[in-house]
This record gives C-alpha cells, structure tokens and sequence, in this order.
C-alpha cells in the first residue's frame, strides 16, 4: 500500500487566492481526518469524517476552511480566501474504526501564504 | 484545548543513554498512543496501550501508564542518532471514532 497520500507538498500562494490540499486515505480504512501543526499551536485537528460524513469539524478555524470528502479514497481541505496566518503544515491521515485506532499520516503540505 | 502535555519540551542525550518522555492528560481515556516525527514528515506511530493495561514494550520502547495519576511515559533506551526526532502522546476518548488529541510533544536530540 502507498500509504496516505497528500499533494501538493507545498504550496506558495498570495493572500486572497484559495487554496485546495487533496488527500487519499489509506484503502478499507473509514476514517479521515484533517490537522494543522504551526510551531505556535502545535497539532490541531480541523475535521474528521467517518464513513465519508462529517462527524467533527469543531476545529475549523472559521468560514474561510472547508472540507469534503465526497467518495471514501478523496477528500479536500480547501482555504477561501487564504490569510498569512494560515502559513503551516496541514496532515491529512486516515484510520478504520473498529481496527487498532492507529492513526496514518501522510507527508504533509507545507502551505506558505504571502 | 490539548488533552495531552508532555515533559520535558525538549530533551538533549548522548547515543547509548536512555530517554525517558513524560505525558499528562486530563479526562478518562480508551487508550493512549505515542507517535514519532522526524523533521519534516509525518506522524508515525509506535505504540498503543490501553487504559487497562500498566506496561508494554516494543523492541527499545517501554511505555507505561498510570491511570490513577492520567500520566504515561515512554522510554527508549540504548538511544540511537537516528532516535532525533519529536515524540507526542495522543489520548483517545471513547465514542470518539478514532480521534485522537496530540500533545505539544518532546523534541529528543541524540548526539553521537
């Protein structure tokens, strides 16, 4: 297995453009879930989805973050309009409930707003 | 609001000593999870222990957990160079579908 796998791994943008990160989970695992590491605030979790429905998105900063997970083996985190204060790395990970509970990461994406 | 703190922040050995990370945590959990990072990658997790389970180990990992004081540690010993990374706790509540809460996390720097 490939493992989660997240694109792009990083990404410059200026202020005011949306942003859109995609990530495939791990085949047979049901559960998704976004975070956002910043030397600051350390790993936040923005949402997870469980089954492709949205269980927990209380972690979304604001309206600006939204994320979809339209099918079991996709789902998008997308910033509209970016801020610099968005600047961090951005995990996607997947799990199968009802499995060991481990958690897969994938690489990451470095998104850089100017 | 994190459910895990980990102690120390960051922790400098030499090759051959042992480490030893703290966590505390603060509501009952299902079970506890330590997860490793090297710079610039992802997660990747080392090992799980259950809220009724004191002590495991897996290969130079010893964790263990207190669930009376809602603390854990981990420790490697015969630590290695390529042990540099940083190491967090995640907490798992039940009903929680797998989610997880990370702690802030131990930087481990290991000098040859």
């Amino acid at each position: 297995d490939a493992g989660v796998i997240q694109s792009p791994r990083h990404e410059v943008t200026e202020m005011g453009q949306e942003v859109t990160l995609r990530c495939k989970p791990i085949s047979g695992h049901n559960s998704l879930f976004w975070y956002r590491q910043t030397m600051m605030r350390g790993l936040e979790l923005l949402i997870y989805f469980n089954n492709n429905v949205p269980i927990d998105d209380s972690g979304m900063p604001e309206d600006r973050f939204s994320a979809k997970m339209p099918n079991a083996s996709f789902s998008t985190l997308k910033i509209q309009p970016s801020e610099p204060r968005d600047s961090a790395v951005y995990f996607c990970a997947s799990s199968f409930v009802g499995g060991s509970n481990e958690q897969f990461f994938g690489p990451g994406t470095r998104l850089t707003v100017l | 609001s994190q459910q895990g703190e980990e102690d120390p922040q960051a922790l400098s050995i030499q090759e051959g000593e042992n480490a030893t990370m703290n966590c505390s945590y603060k509501t009952s959990i299902n079970n506890l999870q330590w997860y490793r990072q090297n710079s610039g990658r992802g997660l990747v997790h080392l090992i799980l222990i259950r809220s009724n389970e004191r002590e495991k180990h897996s290969g130079r990992l010893r964790v263990t957990l207190d669930t009376s004081k809602k603390s854990s540690s981990l420790l490697i010993t015969a630590s290695r160079a390529a042990d540099t990374a940083s190491y967090f706790c995640a907490t798992s509540q039940s009903g929680g579908y797998n989610k997880l809460i990370f702690g802030a996390g131990t930087r481990l720097a290991v000098h040859p």
